[in-house]
């Protein structure tokens, strides 16, 4: 069966400082991966998405970035965190044909 | 653009009451919808999709293109129902590729 991972769990870091969120899929290839952040009275926005190995898009331009360097692996990125990155991020997968979405744990973080 | 729209952020109700989760969509093409539900310290997960047409732990929803809804419906609500709710549109990206739109959800508590 299908499983995600992301790490770490929650994540405290300064203001300025770099960032690495990771995700992991298994179970399945070629997935279609999917950053999303969640944020209270705000829903869930998507951030990137990506159909295949180095193939990122971004829906909204801010301060972060995605890579895909594996085929089931997804990194959220950011060369110098603001306070505003402060959220709880999703990472979720589905299949190319498809479109129900699989959710990870997810991921807090806290930019102080 | 695509959009979905769920009005109410905060829904509380008796257990044993019938309960009405409120979705909107706007969208050119032929809308695909879900509902996605989190339950508290659980990850979001599928609650239902209009295409299978079917009834989850009690939920149902129609969809209604006259009047762009997928409203959530159960007739008899319990406790263990409280939760985030998120309706969702799904959009084609590409090819066979697909996203989802998110409304912000509608946190549902049932009152014992």
């Amino acid at each position: 069966s299908q499983t995600i991972h992301q790490w770490p769990a929650t994540l405290v870091q300064p203001v300025g400082s770099p960032l690495s969120l990771e995700c992991t899929v298994e179970g399945t290839s070629n997935p279609n991966l999917y950053w999303y952040r969640q944020a209270a009275g705000r829903g869930l926005q998507l951030l990137f998405y990506s159909v295949g190995i180095g193939q990122i898009s971004s829906e909204v331009p801010q301060n972060l970035s995605a890579s895909r360097p594996q085929d089931r692996q997804f990194i959220l990125s950011s060369k110098k965190l603001l306070l505003s990155d402060s959220g709880f991020y999703l990472c979720a997968w589905s299949l190319t044909f498809g479109e129900t979405q699989y959710f990870g744990p997810g991921t807090r973080l806290l930019v102080l | 653009a695509q959009r979905v729209t769920q009005p109410e952020k905060l829904l509380s109700v008796f257990k044993g009451a019938p309960v009405e989760l409120k979705c909107n969509y706007s969208y050119s093409g032929s809308p695909e919808l879900f509902w996605y539900v989190q339950y508290s310290r659980q990850r979001l997960q599928l609650l239902l999709r209009h295409i299978s047409r079917e009834s989850i732990k009690g939920f149902t929803a129609d969809l209604n293109k006259g009047e762009t809804s997928f409203h959530l419906k159960k007739p008899f609500a319990q406790e263990e129902d409280s939760a985030m709710y998120y309706c969702a549109l799904s959009v084609r990206s590409g090819g066979s590729n697909y996203k989802l739109t998110f409304g912000k959800g509608t946190l549902l508590t049932v009152n014992p």
